[in-house]
């Protein structure tokens, strides 16, 4: 089945702490993409990644870190989590100029 | 700058025809998109507009007008699980993908 997946989906942490949110997807597809969604703000993209290890800022990349060293993968790294990156996150992948596929999204809270 | 806009909620009768709008100011153009969104869910894609005009799909069907930065997704024989938050997305001529802050859409019996 093709699809996006996100570990973990749900994650409480503290300030400080360095965390990995995976992204994995199975279609072999070129973009890949993080965003992050609060109330009243919409969807803003973190960083985006258009091949195998080419990155991109969005307009939301401070505090996070990306990296695509093979093109299934693409993993959203927080050095040093604030509580106002709690949020919830999602990743997706697309065929260059096709439809992005969304995962499930991760619920994170920085306490 | 960058910048798109749409109703913040609309509210529609079951059966009935609902428009909701899209306008954009942004750092060059590489297609428009339409998403679904159910509460606690991920976004799911409705349609693409590249070039000016309608695109047809079922119930929906969204419309592109490039010169005007202007876009619209038609939800037609409404249905109660329309009820949901359509979000507008433009991407840039450099890949990144910006979202507006999306349309709550009710639909009444």
């Amino acid at each position: 089945e093709a699809q996006v997946t996100q570990n973990p989906r749900y994650l409480i942490t503290v300030t400080g702490k360095k965390l990995t949110v995976t992204c994995s997807q199975n279609m072999n597809h070129e973009y890949m993409s993080w965003y992050r969604q609060d109330p009243g703000l919409g969807l803003r993209q973190i960083y985006y990644s258009m091949n195998v290890e080419v990155t991109d800022k969005g307009d939301v990349p401070e505090g996070y870190k990306v990296s695509r060293k093979e093109k299934r993968n693409f993993p959203l790294i927080l050095e040093s989590p604030s509580p106002n990156q709690t949020s919830l996150y999602f990743c997706a992948s697309s065929a260059h100029t096709d439809t992005q596929y969304f995962g499930p999204g991760t619920r994170l809270t920085v306490l | 700058g960058q910048n798109i806009d749409q109703p913040t909620e609309m509210t529609a009768t079951e059966g009935a025809i609902v428009q909701i709008n899209c306008t954009y100011q942004t750092s060059g153009f590489n297609g428009l998109f339409w998403y679904q969104q159910h509460a606690g869910e991920a976004p799911t894609f409705l349609s693409y507009n590249v070039l000016d005009g309608l695109e047809e799909k079922g119930r929906f069907s969204s419309f592109l007008s490039r010169s005007k930065g202007y876009s619209y997704l038609l939800l037609k024989e409404l249905q109660m699980k329309d009820s949901a938050s359509y979000l507008c997305a433009v991407r840039e001529e450099g890949g990144k993908l910006i979202f507006g802050q999306g349309t709550e859409l009710s639909v009444k019996p």
